[in-house]
């Protein structure tokens, strides 16, 4: 079964960074491109990020260009999301996706960020 | 503003049938056949019932169907059932470096 544990959510002051994190199992992890999904309160969904399989292609939201940076560790199994100079804005629940928009996306349970000072 | 545009709101009776749209252009819906469907309940996290417009994942009930034609993508609910009542929501291959979503529809089962 494919489980997706997101972690790494918190309250955090406009400026501050924060690192979220994603352990994957139930499937061949370095296989599988991985995405960022955020979701703000009453709101769609909004595609942040996304990894390849081996870690060599990354993509951005516009809005998180030069302030996200997306990684993974295949040898742990496990996505990361380091956000930095945060914003009123970036808070929401971020969701680790596995999948591409070709394939469609199976979801973790997400995690809850909120910059607020 | 999101880039695929939904209806906010779609209902049916129990047993009917519903059709929520998502309409983006020719750069993403239009353009590739790769439009996926989610469903999400209060609290929870998304569902990939719908891929490559009209297939279904393992598992998921052949009352939920996608279709396209031409910048319009739809999903269409048949025999509604009280579970499922939630938010649906739409996304597109863009060929680009990034994934258009809908703002997502609220389906009420009355």
């Amino acid at each position: 079964e494919v489980q997706l544990v997101e972690s790494g959510g918190g309250l955090v002051q406009p400026g501050g960074s924060l690192r979220l994190s994603c352990a994957a199992s139930g499937f061949t992890f370095s296989t599988y491109d991985m995405n960022w999904v955020r979701q703000a309160p009453g709101k769609g969904l909004e595609w942040v990020s996304h990894i390849s399989g081996s870690g060599t292609a990354m993509h951005y939201a516009d809005s998180v260009k030069g302030r996200f940076t997306i990684s993974r560790d295949n040898a742990k199994n496990s996505l990361y999301l380091q956000m930095n100079s945060l914003r009123a804005e970036d808070s929401a629940v971020y969701y680790c996706a596995r999948g591409t928009s070709l394939s469609g996306y199976n979801w973790g349970q997400g995690t809850l960020v909120i910059v607020s000072s | 503003q999101s880039a695929l545009t939904q209806p906010p709101s779609a209902s049916g009776s129990p047993g009917q049938s519903v059709t929520i749209s998502c309409t983006g252009t020719s750069s993403d819906v239009g353009g590739y056949n790769y439009v996926s469907w989610y469903q999400q309940h209060p609290g929870k996290a998304p569902k990939l019932m719908i891929y490559e417009v009209s297939k279904r994942p393992s598992g998921v009930p052949d009352r939920f169907s996608g279709s396209k034609s031409g910048n319009t993508a739809s999903l269409t609910v048949s025999g509604l059932q009280a579970e499922d009542e939630a938010d649906y929501h739409c996304s597109s291959h863009a060929g680009g470096n990034s994934v258009p979503f809908g703002g997502g529809t609220k389906l009420t089962v009355l």
